[in-house]
């Protein structure tokens, strides 16, 4: 079983509706998570990072952590075709030093 | 400022030959991180440097891989007898190591090619 898992997708949505982006894992160590966006031949780039359990709203993206259910998310309302890219989301244990561990990335596509 | 850079963007190379991958760390961070990105995953954890030592190389997939930062900063990594399973993007990443996750940027990658 690997350590962190999200759903490839495809997902196609139409400009302006809410996206809904998933992992799972299994290391309940984890208490550092972040989102990425990672543009076409580009390196992933931090969207949010959130510590331990809660929510963290930053403009048109939230994030949500749930520790007891070993589930995050990632919300995007009003999404704009700018937002079509993959979005990974990774996890570590500690603060400095530890090591990501990501998931496979879902591809989005926001259709004008 | 400038960012974490990676040269070169591309390299083909013939199965069994030797690469060397550079990285450009943003200037100050301490924390340097190797990943490798195979097509339609996730980045995988290769070797983080804290400083000029590995502090966990943990990820390396076996003795054809190594990386060194001599003097702290630009980092090299080099795969010898490279395998057509080799081929992939080969990230670089830098943090500042009071910022935490929060401050760990991402370069463009280098794409290696195994033929």
């Amino acid at each position: 079983q690997k350590e962190v898992e999200q759903d490839p997708g495809p997902l196609s949505v139409p400009e302006g509706a809410i996206v809904s982006l998933n992992c799972t894992y299994s290391n309940s160590a984890f208490q550092y998570f972040m989102w990425y966006r990672q543009y076409s031949r580009k390196g992933p780039e931090l969207l949010m990072y959130t510590y331990s359990s809660g929510n963290k709203e930053d403009g048109r993206f939230t994030a949500q952590v749930d520790k007891s259910s070993k589930y995050i998310s990632l919300f995007i309302r009003d999404s704009q075709p700018s937002d079509s890219a993959t979005y990974l989301c990774a996890m570590s244990a500690g603060s400095n030093g530890n090591q990501f561990y990501f998931g496979t990335g879902t591809s989005l596509t926001v259709i004008p | 400022g400038a960012g974490v850079s990676q040269t070169p963007s591309n390299k083909v190379t013939e199965k069994g030959k030797y690469v060397e991958l550079r990285c450009d760390p943003i200037s100050g961070h301490t924390a340097l991180y190797w990943y490798r990105q195979s097509l339609g995953q996730g980045p995988e954890f290769l070797i983080y440097f804290q400083g000029t030592g590995a502090a966990d190389d943990s990820g390396l997939p076996n003795d054809r891989f190594f990386a060194v930062r001599p003097e702290g900063s630009v980092s090299t990594l080099k795969i010898q007898r490279t395998e057509r399973g080799d081929s992939a993007v080969y990230l670089c990443a830098s943090s500042d190591i009071a910022g935490g996750p929060g401050t760990q940027y991402f370069g463009p990658g280098t794409r290696l090619l195994v033929l």
